[in-house]
Formats: structure tokens, C-alpha cells, sequence
């Protein structure tokens, strides 16, 4: 089974501060995700990567960046954290060919700014 | 560009009653089809997916089936149970291979099973 997973599952930081959130994938997957997922607004993609050192934009990448220097790990920066990023943010990976199609998620991290 | 529209929720049901949530989409060409499935505080899991016209994905009782003429995707179930409480996304993609990567959601169906 593919796993994937996040390094918190609930965070709270400050107003201001720098926040990495973290994602592995154990199934040699060459395309991460990162999304969030706001009440009433469903999941939005803010950036992808389709391989190590790779990234791509998604709907809404305001305010974040990404770090992909492994092929298992896709990070997620908030540079400086504000109230209005407070969400759940999931990832997810999947491979190539013919399993571009399908996404498996993580857990999911809560995130909330003060 | 591509869309999907689910039917808005809350939908509540009595325990083994029928359940159907629908799913229409707009895309080019013949994307792939899902239902994911979301269990309160955790992330999203593939339910079921298909991938070509009249393919009908199913999974722990969950049933799906690509109907290219009405550009649908329903979920249904013939007995739900408490255990079935979450939220369903519908969500499209391109065909396998086909270099874009992204899914596009709908916003989601929260189903709230009664015993």
C-alpha cells in the first residue's frame, strides 16, 4: 500500500513566523502535491512537483513556496505565517504512465496562525 | 476548463437506507473519474475510480459508473451504515499518461449516517 505521510498533524504557530510542513511518500512516486482544504471552498492545489528540484504552481500559490531535494519528500513553506492561512493542508503523490491519474493523500496537517 | 459539481450537502440517512450522491463534470476529452473518501480529522483515501465510458468502479459497497452521455459519475450504495459518515469527493483528472497532473474537485458532500 502506498503510504504517505506528514510530520504533524496539528500545528499552531505565530503571526510572522516561518512554518515548514513536511510530506514523505515510501512508493517511489514521482509527482507531490500539496493542497488546502478550506469549509465551503474544497481542496485547492497550491504546488506540485513531477520530479526532484521540479515545482509547479497550482490555483493559489500566494504566500507559499516548496522544496523538493529528494525524490520521497516534497516540503511546504510558509515564509511568513498569516491568520488567513489557517487550514488543513494535505499532500499527496502518484506515479508515472499509467498511474499519472491517482492520488494518494496524507493524513493531513491542522494548521492554525495567531 | 475542467469542473465537477456535486450535490450540496449536509445528507443525512437512516442506517441501511439508499444512498446517492451526485456528480456531473466538464472536460475535454475522456478524463479519469474518482470518489474520495474523507473520515472525520483524516485525509482524503481513494474510494473508487474509472477510467473509460460505462466502467463502473466499486468498493466496500460503494458503486460508481462512468456515464460519458450524461457527463455523470453518481455514488450510490444500497445500505449504508454509521461507519459511512464522512465527506465524498467527486474529482476528475486527465486520462492515464496523458502529462497533466492535477485533479479537479467538487466541494465535497458530508454524509451523517443515523443509527
Amino acid at each position: 500500500d502506498v503510504k504517505v505521510t506528514q510530520s504533524s498533524r496539528y500545528l499552531v504557530k505565530r503571526t510572522g513566523e516561518k512554518v515548514f510542513l513536511e510530506c514523505v511518500q515510501d512508493m517511489d512516486h514521482e509527482n507531490m502535491f500539496w493542497y488546502r482544504q478550506d469549509p465551503g471552498l474544497g481542496l485547492r492545489l497550491i504546488y506540485f512537483s513531477y520530479d526532484v528540484k521540479m515545482k509547479e504552481k497550482g490555483d493559489i500559490p500566494e504566500g507559499y513556496s516548496v522544496s523538493r531535494e529528494k525524490k520521497e519528500r516534497f516540503s511546504l513553506i510558509l515564509e511568513s505565517a498569516s491568520t488567513n492561512q489557517t487550514s488543513m493542508y494535505l499532500c499527496a503523490s502518484s506515479g508515472v504512465g499509467l498511474a499519472t491519474d491517482t492520488q494518494y493523500f496524507g493524513p493531513g496537517t491542522r494548521l492554525t496562525v495567531l | 476548463g475542467d469542473s465537477v459539481t456535486q450535490m450540496e450537502g449536509p445528507v443525512t440517512l437512516s442506517e441501511e437506507a439508499f444512498l446517492t450522491i451526485n456528480c456531473t463534470y466538464t472536460a475535454t476529452g475522456y478524463p479519469s473519474l474518482f470518489w474520495y473518501v474523507q473520515y472525520p480529522g483524516e485525509g482524503l483515501q481513494l474510494l473508487l475510480k474509472a477510467t473509460k465510458a460505462d466502467d463502473k468502479g466499486s468498493n466496500k459497497g460503494f458503486e460508481a459508473t462512468y456515464r460519458k452521455e450524461t457527463t455523470s459519475f453518481h455514488l450510490e450504495k444500497g445500505s449504508v451504515q454509521v461507519s459511512d459518515s464522512a465527506v465524498y469527493f467527486c474529482a476528475l483528472s486527465d486520462p492515464p499518461g496523458a502529462g497533466s497532473y492535477q485533479l479537479t474537485f467538487g466541494k465535497g458532500t458530508k454524509l451523517s449516517v443515523i443509527p
